[in-house]
């Protein structure tokens, strides 16, 4: 059962683009919002969170945004940089239970 | 700080046979998950462990078991060990549980090929 969603599954993007992945989840109960960025060789590291009373999150170049209503949320990565190429999961989780991740996005930034 | 480091980095085994897979969690961190990344997925839960004790468990079947010592790292184990078993394993550590966040710090994982 695959209680997150994500698409697309692999993007390239061009030097200072915008890259948008999209990601719908099931489960209401969750209440933490995760996206990780995972680099070949590498463990997936926290790129940025949010939880579900907020609707928009900016760190530097990276935005989550997020509809309670639709039960989606995505990530912007704006101004994209070679050194963003890299797989970026989007996840989910209720309090300190499992995490449960997306299948992947793998986005490629070109110059 | 140390972060979290695992062994073997990559290891080959037959079908049938059993694995052992090792985490050391970082520095302060007492809660330790497992998690089964197969080739272009993402990560799979397998079970977390606090305080010794096995707190939540994936869709696993109990040929996948685990440890917990009392200095925090972790053993994963693997019996009976099936081709669909070969993927990458993760072991991450977090704070307390109970510290409401899903943040996890990743080690770089084991990487497993059953033959």
């Amino acid at each position: 059962q695959q209680q997150v969603k994500q698409s697309p599954q692999s993007l390239i993007v061009q030097k200072g683009g915008i890259s948008i992945i999209n990601c719908a989840y099931e489960n209401t109960a969750f209440d933490y919002f995760p996206w990780y960025q995972q680099f070949p060789g590498k463990g997936p590291a926290l790129l940025i969170a949010i939880r579900p009373d907020v609707s928009e999150k900016k760190e530097g170049r990276f935005t989550i945004s997020f509809n309670k209503s639709a039960k989606q949320f995505s990530l912007h990565i704006m101004d994209s940089q070679p050194g963003d190429s890299a797989t970026y999961f989007c996840a989910a989780s209720r309090g300190y239970q499992k995490v449960t991740f997306g299948i992947g996005t793998k986005l490629q930034v070109i110059p | 700080e140390t972060g979290v480091t695992q062994s073997p980095t990559h290891l080959i085994k037959t079908r049938g046979q059993q694995v052992t897979l090792r985490c050391s969690s970082q520095s302060g961190h007492n809660t330790v998950s497992w998690y089964q990344q197969a080739l272009g997925q993402g990560p799979q839960f397998i079970f977390q462990y606090y305080r010794e004790e096995e707190n939540g468990r994936g869709n696993f079947p109990p040929r996948f078991s685990g440890l917990q010592f009392p200095n925090y790292s972790s053993e994963l184990n693997v019996n009976a060990l099936e081709l669909d078993d070969s993927a990458l394993y993760l072991c991450a550590s977090s704070p307390y549980a109970g510290a409401n966040t899903g943040e996890l710090f990743f080690g770089e994982g084991s990487r497993l090929t059953v033959l």
